[in-house]
């Protein structure tokens, strides 16, 4: 079935650093575009960090710009977030998302989630 | 980048209707038809229940509908029921390969 799976969270120092990968399963990975959307405990969602199904263009929430990286592998059908410098308030679940695509067309909407992986910043 | 605007909580009776805006600018809501919608269970990973505004994708409810009128989107739900009652959020693309959630509505019924 359709599936993404997170994984490389955990608890790290501040300052340090964690590469994320998303691992997609039951579609053909290199036609759709890929997200990243984190959620810290009791809050919203907020959108990280996109990347299209080419890897040809990217986009990065300014809130984070400059410390993050987002790639995709498409023939290991993954995605990873490189997460530098990290500080308590990147304490969150991080979410990987397909992007849904109708008929061809992207339609900027995430159609798959995965369970997400948690990300603890904390001496 | 800044944040959708949300209420932060609507309730209904079992068979009512709610809506549920939001408040964007015109470089997100205004100025893309790419409004989308989700719902959200405790512990649980996200839903797509709208997407381009006004479409629902295949196994969602027709209870849920969405529009949009300028810079605000609306996600109607009708004859509402318990199993409703979860945390939603928009969603708007906002240019150059970036989006912006809204700040969530925790929807209760009575």
């Amino acid at each position: 079935q359709v599936q993404l799976v997170e994984s490389g969270g955990g608890l790290v120092k501040p300052g340090g650093s964690l590469r994320l990968s998303c691992a997609a399963s039951g579609f053909t990975f290199s036609d759709y575009p890929m997200s990243w959307i984190r959620q810290a405990p009791g809050k919203g969602l907020e959108w990280v960090s996109y990347i299209s199904s080419g890897s040809n263009y990217k986009g990065y929430a300014d809130s984070l710009k400059g410390r993050i990286t987002i790639s995709r592998d498409n023939a290991k059908s993954s995605m990873y977030l490189q997460v530098n410098s990290l500080r308590a308030e990147d304490t969150a679940v991080y979410y990987c998302a397909r992007g849904v695509v109708v008929a061809g067309s992207n339609s900027d909407a995430f159609d798959i989630w995965g369970q997400g992986t948690m990300v603890t910043v904390s001496s | 980048q800044s944040a959708l605007t949300q209420p932060a909580s609507v309730s209904g009776s079992p068979g009512q209707s709610i809506t549920i805006s939001c408040t964007g600018t015109s470089s997100d809501v205004g100025s893309y038809n790419l409004v989308s919608w989700y719902q959200q269970y405790p512990g649980k990973a996200p839903k797509l229940m709208i997407y381009e505004g006004s479409k629902r994708p295949s196994g969602v409810s027709n209870r849920f509908s969405g529009s949009k009128s300028g810079n605000t989107a609306s996600l109607a739900i009708s004859g509402l029921q318990a199993e409703d009652e979860a945390d939603y959020y928009c969603c708007s693309y906002a240019g150059s390969g970036t989006f912006v959630f809204g700040t969530g509505t925790k929807v209760t019924v009575l």
